[in-house]
C-alpha cells in the first residue's frame, strides 16, 4: 500500500528538549516536505527537497532542520523546540517531473506534537 | 505577494442539496490548482486539480471544480451533498515555473458541515 509514515503521532515535550519526527515514504518520490498546520492559517510549508541531499526552506523554516540521506526518508528535527513551535506536522510526498513539483501529495496522517 | 484565499470559514448546506466551496488566488500566470480534503485526525488527500484546458474538472467522490481565468477563482462544487463530505476543504496552488515551482499555496481551509 502506498504510504507516507510518520512518527510519532503524539508527542509533549517540554523547551529545549531535542526531538526528531520521522517521515517515511514507499512511492519512490523524489520530492518531499514539510508542513505545518494552525487554525486559521492553513499549512505553511517548513522546508522541502527535491532528492536525496537537495533541501532547501519553505515559508517558516525558523527552528527546523531537516536532512535528505536517503530518498525515502525526510526527517524534520527540532534542535530547541519553543512553545511557538505547538502545531500539527505533516509530511508530503510526491512525484517531482520535468516541469517541476506535480502537485498531487500524499500526505502523512500527521504529528501533533506540544510544546511546554 | 502570492496568496490563497477562502473566504469562508465554514460552509454549511443540507444533504442532498448542492454545495460550493470558494477559493480565490492570487498568483502571476498560469497556476496549477488544486483541492484537498481533510478528514478528522487524518492527514490531507488530494481530491482533483485543474492544470489546462476544459474549466470543469472533476474528481473524487463526485467533486468537480470551475476555474475561472478572469475572476482568478477555483470553486469546488458537488452536485448532491452527502453527511460523509463533512471534512476541512483546502484550496492550493503552485505558481507557474518561473516563480516558486516547488511549492503549493495552501489556502486557510473551509470546513464543510452536512445535515441530514
Amino acid at each position: 500500500e502506498a504510504q507516507v509514515t510518520q512518527n510519532p503521532r503524539y508527542l509533549i515535550t517540554v523547551t529545549g528538549k531535542k526531538l526528531t519526527v520521522t517521515c517515511s515514504q514507499n512511492m519512490n518520490h523524489e520530492y518531499m516536505s514539510w508542513y505545518r498546520q494552525d487554525p486559521g492559517l492553513g499549512l505553511r510549508q517548513i522546508y522541502y527537497s527535491m532528492n536525496v541531499e537537495v533541501t532547501d526552506k519553505g515559508d517558516v523554516p525558523e527552528g527546523y532542520k531537516v536532512s535528505r540521506k536517503e530518498k525515502r526518508n525526510f526527517p524534520l528535527i527540532l534542535e530547541s523546540p519553543s512553545p511557538n513551535q505547538t502545531s500539527l506536522y505533516f509530511c508530503a510526498s510526491s512525484l517531482a517531473l520535468a516541469g517541476g513539483l506535480s502537485g498531487e501529495l500524499f500526505f502523512g496522517e500527521g504529528s501533533r506534537l506540544t510544546v511546554l | 505577494a502570492q496568496s490563497v484565499a477562502q473566504p469562508e470559514d465554514q460552509v454549511n448546506v443540507a444533504e442532498g442539496n448542492p454545495l460550493t466551496v470558494k477559493c480565490t488566488y492570487s498568483v502571476s500566470g498560469n497556476p496549477y490548482l488544486f483541492w484537498y480534503v481533510q478528514y478528522p485526525n487524518r492527514g490531507l488527500q488530494f481530491l482533483l486539480k485543474y492544470i489546462t484546458g476544459d474549466n470543469l474538472v472533476k474528481g473524487s467522490y463526485g467533486f468537480e471544480a470551475e476555474f475561472n481565468k478572469s475572476q482568478t477563482s477555483f470553486h469546488l462544487k458537488k452536485p448532491s451533498a452527502l453527511v460523509s463530505d463533512s471534512a476541512l476543504y483546502f484550496c492550493a496552488v503552485r505558481p507557474p515555473f518561473s516563480g516558486g515551482y516547488n511549492k503549493l499555496i495552501f489556502g486557510a481551509g473551509t470546513r464543510l458541515a452536512v445535515h441530514p
